[in-house]
């Protein structure tokens, strides 16, 4: 498809587990970007990467959470010693720059029992 | 500290009738200003922007927006609802040369025949 593939659909995890979240942006989009989506609430900026790097990590909310980019293009969000607070949706946007309109996925659901 | 607010949570209008959703920011500098629509079972979806000049934008689906300074608001309007425009609608700034984006908390729009 043209649009920001994010996998999987849903992820039920029990706490203390490690889980992994994949997001395939927009092909030819450099531009990459983890929001975060609580119940009732809008999206939460995560990080930020430019190519390969990340440009803006400011929003990781603390050290269990990490992401990459290896080759400029899918990215993996990383967490470690899931916590019932990480329960959100983990979104993906992608963008041929760095400012202006973003191309959001669907969304991966995470549910730590 | 940079925020959005949307003073609505839940609007119901019926089809035909006209809208508006409000949005307020508190920046230091006017940011960069957008509207996003999100669907069930879709990814969010840009609206309109606005980065600078003429106050009054247009956007896709009929939407438009109107910035005003004095006010610090950025409203969503469309002079006739459609069914298909229930949905969640988040207003989000953009502080000029960050990359992060600051959503409000939404407004769920629902449409009644």
């Amino acid at each position: 498809g043209a649009g920001v593939s994010q996998t999987p659909s849903n992820k039920v995890t029990e706490k203390g587990k490690y889980v992994e979240l994949r997001c395939d942006p927009i092909s030819g989009h450099t531009a990459l970007y983890w929001y975060r989506q609580s119940l009732g609430q809008g999206p939460e900026f995560l990080i930020y990467f430019q190519g390969t790097g990340a440009a803006d990590d400011s929003g990781l909310p603390n050290d269990r959470f990490f992401a990459v980019r290896p080759e400029g293009s899918v990215s993996t969000l990383k967490i470690q010693r899931t916590e019932r607070g990480d329960s959100a949706v983990y979104l993906c946007a992608s963008s041929p720059q760095g400012t202006g309109e973003l191309f959001f996925g669907e969304g991966s659901r995470l549910t730590v029992l | 500290a940079q925020s959005v607010t949307q003073p609505d949570i839940h609007i119901t209008v019926s089809e035909g009738a006209s809208l508006e959703l409000r949005c307020n920011y508190s920046y230091g500098a006017t940011p960069y200003l957008f509207w996003y629509v999100q669907s069930p079972g879709q990814g969010l979806q840009l609206l309109l922007k606005y980065f600078s000049g003429d106050t009054l934008v247009q956007g896709i689906k009929g939407f438009e927006a109107e910035f005003k300074r004095s006010q610090s608001s950025f409203n969503l309007r469309k002079p006739s609802v459609h069914w298909s425009d229930a949905a969640e609608y988040f207003c989000a700034a953009q502080r000029a040369g960050s990359y992060q984006l600051t959503f409000g908390k939404g407004t769920k729009l629902s449409v009644i025949p």
